[in-house]
Parts: structure tokens; C-alpha cells; sequence
């Protein structure tokens, strides 16, 4: 059975600050993992994803994550935090191409200026 | 620009009504799911489809229950509404191979208060 597990439920950083989401998981099977994000009243939106690539994963708005096995991770981050940045965000993670995707509980991101 | 529409952003309901949640994508994904989202607890998943006519029970099936008449549509039932069933209900589509397979497109949310 996978699971994800997001370390801290709420993250908060000054605005220009380094941006750190943490996402452990647990798989049988060499993983498909992804980070979406939920702005307020939205659904949520592809951040980006882990296919067995680079394990090195750049996505939308200046984030990025790396994938390391040895340590069954795969947080998420950002150089420098914008206000626009705040929202929740959600680690997931699949065993294979076509099953369903299982979500970490969410770490909700706040901005301060 | 593609995606996944829900029919109804806000429901009030009451014990015991049968409650519609319609959710419909035009992106011609063969995969569709259903999860509610709860503070706290993220997203769960109640069930999901391959195919029209095929549906798989997620994490949470109890309750509820869905249909898929046509591959753009995907519906979920709740029987008897009940309290504990108040939450925000979350559709997604995904194509089921190639390029992009298992990446989820969402809705907007439905969100369902139950008195």
C-alpha cells in the first residue's frame, strides 16, 4: 500500500525566504510522485510531477523538487517566497501509470511580508 | 481551455435528502475520480472509473455511490445525506495512458453543507 506524509500542517515564511514543503512516502513499487497546489476557493492545480527521470523536477512558479530514494522523499522548493505563493499544497503519490493517486493531508503555506 | 466542470459550487441539504453532485470534463479523459476534501485530513478517495459503465470503490465508498452513463460525465450519489457527509467533494479526469496519464485535472469543488 502507498502513503505520503507531509511534514507540518502549516508552513509559514517571510516573503523572499527560502520555501521548504516536506513530503515523505511510502511505496512497494518504484514511484510515480506529484505536488499540487489549491489556491483559496479552487481546486487543485499540477505543480509538477515524478515519472523516473531526472530526479531533479522543476514546475510552475519557480518550484522544484527532488525525488531521493535513500530517504523516501520528495520535498518541495522555492528560493525565494512571493506573496502569491500562499496556499495548500498536497503531495501525492502512485504505484504505477493508472492507479489512483493517494494525498498527503496538506501543508497550508503563508506568506508574510 | 480544457476542463473539468462541477455543476454546483455550493449545496445546503438536509438529513435524509438524495443529494446529485454532476461533474463533467471535455478533455475526453477515460478516467474519472470522486474524493472529498476535510480540514485536517486531505483528500480521500470515495470512487472512480476507467470506463463508462465501470466503477471502483476508493477509501471511503460508504455512503455513496456514482454512475457513469457517458465518458464525459461522472456522478456522484449520496442515498440519504447525512451530517457527517458535510465536506468539500472534489471531481477529477485524467487520461489513462501516454503522455500525461494518471496527472489529474480537477474541478472547482462542490461544497456540500448537510443540516
Amino acid at each position: 500500500a502507498q502513503s505520503v506524509t507531509q511534514l507540518g500542517s502549516h508552513v509559514s515564511v517571510s516573503e523572499g525566504a527560502l520555501v521548504l514543503l516536506r513530503c515523505n512516502y511510502s511505496s512497494s513499487v518504484p514511484p510515480y510522485l506529484f505536488w499540487y497546489v489549491q489556491y483559496p476557493n479552487q481546486g487543485l492545480q499540477l505543480l509538477l510531477k515524478y515519472t523516473s527521470a531526472a530526479t531533479l523536477v522543476k514546475g510552475i512558479n519557480g518550484f522544484e523538487a527532488e525525488f531521493k530514494k535513500s530517504e523516501t522523499s520528495f520535498h518541495l522548493t522555492k528560493p525565494s517566497a512571493h506573496m502569491s505563493d500562499a496556499a495548500e499544497y498536497f503531495c501525492a503519490v502512485s504505484s504505477s501509470g493508472n492507479t489512483p493517486l493517494v494525498f498527503g493531508k496538506g501543508t497550508r503555506l503563508s506568506v508574510i511580508a | 481551455d480544457v476542463k473539468v466542470t462541477q455543476s454546483s459550487r455550493y449545496l445546503v441539504k438536509r438529513t435524509g435528502e438524495k443529494v446529485f453532485l454532476e461533474c463533467v470534463q471535455d478533455m475526453d479523459h477515460e478516467n474519472m475520480f470522486w474524493y472529498r476534501q476535510d480540514p485536517g485530513l486531505g483528500l480521500r478517495l470515495i470512487y472512480f472509473s476507467y470506463d463508462v459503465k465501470m466503477k471502483e470503490k476508493g477509501d471511503i465508498p460508504e455512503g455513496y455511490s456514482v454512475s457513469r452513463e457517458k465518458k464525459e460525465r461522472f456522478s456522484l450519489i449520496l442515498e440519504s445525506a447525512s451530517t457527517n457527509q458535510t465536506s468539500m467533494y472534489l471531481c477529477a479526469s485524467s487520461r489513462r495512458a501516454g503522455r500525461g496519464a494518471n496527472v489529474l485535472t480537477f474541478g472547482a469543488g462542490s461544497r456540500l453543507t448537510v443540516l
